[in-house]
């Protein structure tokens, strides 16, 4: 299968710095990445979808100017938390899929546990 | 977008017993129907999928039933074995879109 891979896997941060997690198609190209949060003993929250080219879509309730997406080419997608705070703490995962126009398999990264402080 | 419950949020089963997982979705335009196994620190990774025109799928131990009427789907694990034990989510998405809403998860313990 394809392989996504995120950096870094576990990041460690004082309240009001900001922190970059990459997510990278390693073996295709991804047009669309997508973010989500999983806190601990809970489901998959999507986050956003990371559009190469374009503005990231977000979802209800996820705050676009805390959490800045990049998708600046067709393998690298950037999640930016902002000014993070203790309540931002959690594991933050990608995910990409090779389909283009129809659902399919997708591929997660390893995922990043970010803390703060 | 489409909300997607699933239950139990555990499972004790003994080895060699069955589990069954269900999910419920709101969307009925919804027609692709993944389920992920993520094992404990690791990424989720597919296991099964179903497509909303066939109404059962099965692969060695795994089975998904869909009932498009009812809006609801669900795993089938047959002879369960330890390494089974793992985090399970079921999603739904339309199948021209690749944007997945996730099931809350049942953990799954078998027990040897």
């Amino acid at each position: 299968g394809a392989v996504v891979s995120q950096h870094p896997s576990w990041v460690i941060c004082k309240s009001g710095t900001s922190v970059k997690i990459e997510c990278r198609s390693l073996d295709f190209q991804a047009t669309t990445m997508f973010w989500y949060r999983q806190f601990p003993k809970q489901s998959l929250m999507l986050m956003a979808t990371s559009n190469e080219g374009s503005k990231a879509t977000y979802e209800q309730g996820v705050e676009k100017d805390k959490f800045l997406i990049n998708h600046a080419s067709l393998t690298l997608s950037t999640l930016t938390v902002t000014s993070a705070h203790p309540e931002d703490s959690s594991f933050y995962i990608c995910s990409a899929s090779q389909e283009l126009g129809f659902a399919g398999e997708l591929f997660f990264g390893e995922g990043s546990r970010l803390t703060v402080l | 977008g489409e909300n997607v419950e699933q239950h139990p949020s555990t499972l004790s089963v003994q080895e060699g017993d069955s589990a069954v997982i269900k999910c419920t979705y709101s969307d009925s335009a919804s027609n692709y129907f993944p389920w992920y196994k993520q094992e404990l620190g690791k990424r989720p990774q597919l296991i099964i999928d179903i497509r909303s025109n066939v109404g059962e799928k099965k692969d060695q131990r795994i089975a998904v039933t869909l009932n498009k009427t009812a809006k609801h789907f669900s795993l089938h694990i047959t002879e369960t074995q330890p390494e089974d034990s793992a985090v399970y989510f079921c999603a739904a998405t339309l199948y021209n879109f690749n944007k997945f809403y996730f099931g809350s998860g049942t953990k799954l313990n078998v027990k040897p």
